[in-house]
């Protein structure tokens, strides 16, 4: 069974600061990661892919892969009080078809 | 640039019922992929349509059943609901590709609610 696991949070984190969530996965040939932002009531957005070891920055966004620790980290800086919602992990083995999604990390950013 | 589109919003159904849900994908995809998603959870994989066929399928039981239309829109049904199968219904579309997973992009969902 092929899991990804995230805290679920809360993270509280002030205006301003770094949120840093964290994912972890269980298959070890997954070779796609994507991170999804979902507002309460709302579909989930792509905000960030990342398939090769290492950072990717995209604007405030950082994501942060380690295939060895089988690890997938997004850092949000300068966070906003409209960045508070439920950011997902999803992960995609190479050639495979469906996208095995954590059970997101709640994100609050206090004014 | 349409996205994904998917109606209805929203559906009452009673247990024993049967359901159709559908879903046109963002211009350009050829793939499409529906997800369940309850409440305080992440999205469940169901199952995954190319080229009309059923490309793969997630652990749900036949009651899930599903179509691609030559267009590329899809339908997702559900036959004898259950309580159980309350829940927020995505779907998402993607353009197949080579090798690795490529995006996916999710419509507004289909909320729906089984008294």
């Amino acid at each position: 069974q092929k899991e990804v696991e995230q805290n679920s949070g809360p993270l509280s984190v002030p205006e301003g600061a770094i949120a840093s969530l964290n994912c972890t996965y269980s298959d070890r040939v997954s070779q796609s990661f994507f991170w999804y932002r979902q507002y309460s009531g709302k579909s989930p957005e792509l905000i960030m892919s990342i398939y090769s070891n290492g950072d990717k920055e995209d604007g405030r966004f950082t994501a942060q892969l380690n295939k060895a620790s089988q690890y997938v980290s997004l850092l949000i800086r300068d966070s906003q009080p409209s960045d508070s919602a439920t950011y997902l992990c999803a992960v995609n083995e190479n050639y495979g078809q469906n996208f095995v999604f954590g059970p997101g990390t709640r994100l609050s950013v206090l004014p | 640039d349409a996205g994904v589109t998917q109606s209805p919003t929203h559906l009452i159904k009673t247990r024993g019922q049967q359901v159709t849900l559908r879903c046109s994908p963002k211009s350009g995809h050829d793939t499409v992929s529906w997800y369940q998603q309850a409440l305080g959870q992440g999205p469940q994989f169901i199952f995954q349509y190319y080229e009309e066929e059923e490309r793969q399928r997630g652990n749900f039981p036949d009651r899930f059943s599903g179509h691609q239309f030559p267009n590329y829109s899809s339908e997702l049904n559900v036959n004898a609901l259950l309580l159980g199968d309350s829940a927020l219904y995505l779907c998402a579309s993607s353009l197949a590709g080579q090798g690795v997973g490529q995006p996916q992009h999710f419509g507004d969902g289909t909320r729906l609610s089984i008294l």
